[in-house]
């Protein structure tokens, strides 16, 4: 049973270009949640969905941030306009129910802005 | 804002048991303690959870206090690569799922 496979793991982009990242759950795994790092901090929550809804996206930054998880395929992190602000590491974790059950993270998309 | 307390910073000799504590004293019943580690950048690794009594999984133990408002997670015989910061969370209840880390732990195991 593959983990969380996060693709890709390195992504440069420029000023004001758009960035994907991409997320594929363990299998049977129907919750994704999407973290960011930025460097030299924590790790803080952006969104929480299971297949075609957003559960919660409290973490997520009002503008250029949207997230999806269709019924088909992989779960998607799309920032528009990316800034120099938006260099960090964006990590996926899926789990197979919502609550009392673990989840389980990938390796990381480390975004460079430049 | 997380809801627990963890110390900074602990250091442990190789082969000892690391004992790392965790305060969460506003810990309401239908919340999981969890415990995460990340390892220098890597994803965040499950390491164990329970609700209220002790678990033991093939990696560590964990304690928990009949009043549910401390925890201790043990690592029996840690290793070099038990070096991490270690993340004592607890999972809000209802049906949002996520977790909330705080600044967690920065265990160093030295030779």
């Amino acid at each position: 049973n593959a983990g969380v496979m996060q693709n890709p793991r390195h992504l440069v982009r420029r000023r004001g270009q758009e960035a994907r990242l991409r997320c594929s759950p363990m299998k049977g795994h129907s919750h994704v949640y999407w973290y960011r790092q930025l460097p030299e901090e924590g790790l803080k929550f952006m969104v929480y969905l299971q297949k075609e809804n957003i559960i919660d996206e409290s973490g997520m930054p009002k503008e250029r941030f949207s997230a999806e998880f269709p019924k088909e395929g992989p779960s998607i992190l799309r920032i528009q306009q990316v800034v120099r602000g938006d260099s960090a590491a964006y990590f996926c974790a899926s789990s197979p129910t919502g609550q009392g059950s673990e989840a389980f993270f990938g390796q990381g998309t480390r975004l460079t802005v430049v | 804002d997380a809801k627990t307390t963890q110390p900074p910073s602990m250091d442990c000799a190789e082969g000892r048991a690391a004992n790392l504590p965790c305060n969460h004293s506003t810990i309401s019943g239908n919340e999981y303690v969890y415990w995460y580690r990340q390892i220098h950048s890597q994803g965040p690794q499950y390491i164990i959870h329970g609700l209220k009594n002790n678990e033991t999984n093939e990696m560590a133990s964990l304690i928990i206090t009949e009043d549910r408002k401390s925890s201790t997670l043990i690592l029996p015989h840690a290793t070099l690569r038990d070096t991490a910061v270690y993340y004592c969370i607890v999972r809000p209840g209802g049906n949002t799922g996520k977790l909330i880390f705080g600044q967690g732990t920065t265990l160093q195991v030295k030779p």
